[in-house]
Parts: structure tokens; C-alpha cells; sequence
């Protein structure tokens, strides 16, 4: 059974950073593109960022770029989504995803980011 | 950027059928744009129903179908029930490696 779980998320001040972790199991994690994905509150989905099954290959969305950084350690079985420069609109539930070939969801981890 | 278009909200008799769509700015939604369909009720994370256009899950139930349909892909629902009551969103791959999501359809039944 595939399973998708995350950690790190939490109460960050405005231009802080925070490490969200997301733990993979029931499933070859090292040959599978992982997403992240987060959801405002009320609001819709966003896809922010995926990386290809060895980490040479990854892509952001325009609201991320330069301040989120997506990577993975495949003997881990672990995904990263390191956020720097946090803005009180990043304020989400970030999912992790493994959306190719299926689509799994983790549980999701609240990020709130106020002063 | 590409726009995901879906209708904000739709409503269904139970029993009924409905047809939920999902457009693309850039043009006509293919298969190429691998079309998934998510489901997602109040305090839930998304579950998928459909991948790659019309591929199910285990777990999808019978009465929903995934389809291309006049240039976007649909989502159908046949013999609604109370449970179906939910947010749904699809997601189109496009190049560059991004996924865009629809804005979502918040589906009542009604």
C-alpha cells in the first residue's frame, strides 16, 4: 500500500523558514517523480513544485520560485520541500504527492505563517 | 501561465447524472495532458478518482467515468448519491514538467 506521510509543518514568522518532510513507503520511491502540492485555507489546490526519481530534474511554480527548494534522498525514502522566506501567503496545507502513475496523497501538514 | 477552467458549482438529483469539464487556456485538453480527477471532501485530503484520462482506482466507485469530451476532459457521475457530495478538481500536465489544477467544482445533491 502506498503511503505518503508528512512532517514539519508549524507557526513560522513572516521571512522565516521551515522543512517539510515527507516519508514514502509501500512503493520503489527512488524511480517515481514526487510533487508537492498545497492548499490555502477555503481555497483550492496549487501544485508548487515536482522532482524527477533522481533529483536532476525539477521545476517550481512561479509563487515559489527562488524561495522554495524541492529535493530527496532516495536511500531514505524521504522528499524535502525546504521554504525559505516565508510570506503570510504561503499559509497552506502542503501535501505531498506522488501524482504520476496514479495519483497518492499524503495526509498533508498545516504551514502557518504569521507574526 | 495556463488557466484550468472548471465549473465553480454544480448540482445533481440523487440517482441523477452529471457531467463535470475541465478546460485548458492554451487550447483543446488531450490525452498528452494527462487528466486526473480529484475528489475531496471537508477535512480531507484529495483522493484521486481518475488518472490519465479514464484510468480508475481500486477504490474509484463504478458509477464515476473520465472521458474527453469537445475539447476538454469530463468527469462523469451516473446514479448520484448523497456521499458524492464533494469538491472535485482536475489537474493537466503541461510542458516544462507543470501541473496546473482546475479551480475546483464544488458538486451538490440535491
Amino acid at each position: 500500500e502506498v503511503q505518503l506521510v508528512e512532517s514539519g509543518g508549524g507557526l513560522v514568522q513572516p521571512g522565516g523558514s521551515l522543512r517539510l518532510s515527507c516519508a514514502a513507503s509501500g512503493f520503489t520511491f527512488s524511480t517515481y517523480w514526487m510533487d508537492w502540492v498545497r492548499q490555502a485555507p477555503g481555497k483550492g489546490l496549487v501544485w508548487v513544485s515536482r522532482i524527477n526519481s533522481d533529483g536532476s530534474y525539477i521545476s517550481y511554480a512561479d509563487s515559489v520560485k527562488g524561495r522554495f527548494t524541492i529535493s530527496r534522498d532516495n536511500d531514505r525514502n524521504t522528499l524535502y520541500l525546504q521554504m525559505n522566506s516565508l510570506r503570510a501567503d504561503d499559509t497552506a496545507v502542503y501535501y505531498c504527492a506522488r501524482v504520476y502513475d496514479g495519483g497518492y496523497w499524503g495526509q498533508g501538514t498545516l504551514v502557518t505563517v504569521s507574526s | 501561465q495556463a488557466v484550468v477552467t472548471q465549473e465553480p458549482s454544480l448540482t445533481v438529483s440523487p440517482g441523477g447524472t452529471v457531467t463535470l469539464t475541465c478546460g485548458s487556456s492554451t487550447g483543446a485538453v488531450t490525452s498528452g495532458h494527462y487528466p486526473y480527477w480529484f475528489q475531496q471532501k471537508p477535512g480531507q485530503a484529495p483522493r484521486t478518482l481518475i488518472y490519465d484520462t479514464s484510468k480508475k482506482h481500486s477504490w474509484t466507485p463504478a458509477r464515476f467515468s473520465g472521458s474527453l469530451l469537445g475539447g476538454k476532459a469530463a468527469l462523469t457521475l451516473s446514479g448520484a448519491q448523497p456521499e458524492d457530495e464533494a469538491d472535485y478538481y482536475c489537474l493537466l500536465l503541461y510542458s516544462g514538467g507543470r501541473w496546473v489544477f482546475g479551480g475546483g467544482t464544488k458538486l451538490t445533491v440535491l
